[in-house]
């Protein structure tokens, strides 16, 4: 099984902060790293794939960088709509999410 | 646009089986570009992974639940199903029925159904 580490588990921020969020695997995936953001309530939506391909329609201020063990999502001016919990998954193999990060309001 | 809906009891009982239908509309669950999976979330926590069917009926299943997980498709009714037996009050989770894009050997998850909350509880 490849384990999925996700930093922060919370994270507190204000509106137009620049938010970095870090997911570790526990061996090398490629890029092969989504990332996928859900409010309260709601099904997860993807943001991410292959570590940094931009899904259409999801806003340019999400960026997803890394290879490796190692991937990062970031949010280039954080906005009300994107207080949420985030989620990274490996497919390099049979998928493994990692265990959220909430965003919360400062 | 494809939109997928999930169905089936709010409630079971331990020790029997948990039965949901994934109803695929606006699109073909027998094209070939796709995959469709079942991931499931306990309250207040993170996503897990079930499995996973391609149209033909290949199936391929998270090795933690293998051995109680059965998931098939019914391509004339566009649907496919999860079926977990020997449940516990652990399964008691959101279900929510994905599809995943055709691009790679294994799977991420661009389309997601609301997801329906199964309590097993007797």
């Amino acid at each position: 099984d490849i384990q999925m580490t996700q930093s922060p588990s919370t994270l507190s921020a204000s509106v137009g902060d620049r938010v970095t969020i870090t997911c570790r695997a526990s061996q090398s995936i490629s890029s092969w790293l989504a990332w996928y953001q859900q409010k309260p309530g709601k099904a997860p939506k993807l943001l991410i794939y292959k570590a940094s391909s931009l899904e259409s329609g999801v806003p340019s201020r999400f960026s997803g960088s890394g290879s490796g063990t190692e991937f990062t999502l970031t949010i280039s001016s954080l906005q009300p709509d994107d207080f949420a919990t985030y989620y990274c998954q490996q497919y390099n193999s049979y998928p493994e999410f990692g265990q959220g990060t909430k965003v919360e309001i400062k | 646009q494809l939109q997928l809906q999930e169905s089936g009891p709010g409630l079971v009982k331990p020790s029997e089986t948990l039965s949901l239908t994934c109803t695929v509309s606006g699109g073909s669950i027998s094209s070939s570009s796709y995959y469709w999976g079942w991931i499931r979330q306990p309250p207040g926590k993170g996503l897990e992974w079930v499995g996973t069917i391609y149209y033909s009926g290949s199936t391929y299943y998270n090795p933690s639940l293998k051995s109680r997980v059965t998931i098939s498709v019914d391509t004339s009714k566009n649907q496919f199903s999860l079926k977990l037996s020997s449940v516990t009050a652990a399964d008691t989770a959101v279900y929510y029925c994905a599809r995943s894009t055709v691009t790679t050997r294994y799977w991420y998850f661009d389309l997601w159904g609301r997801g329906t909350l199964v309590t097993v509880s007797s």
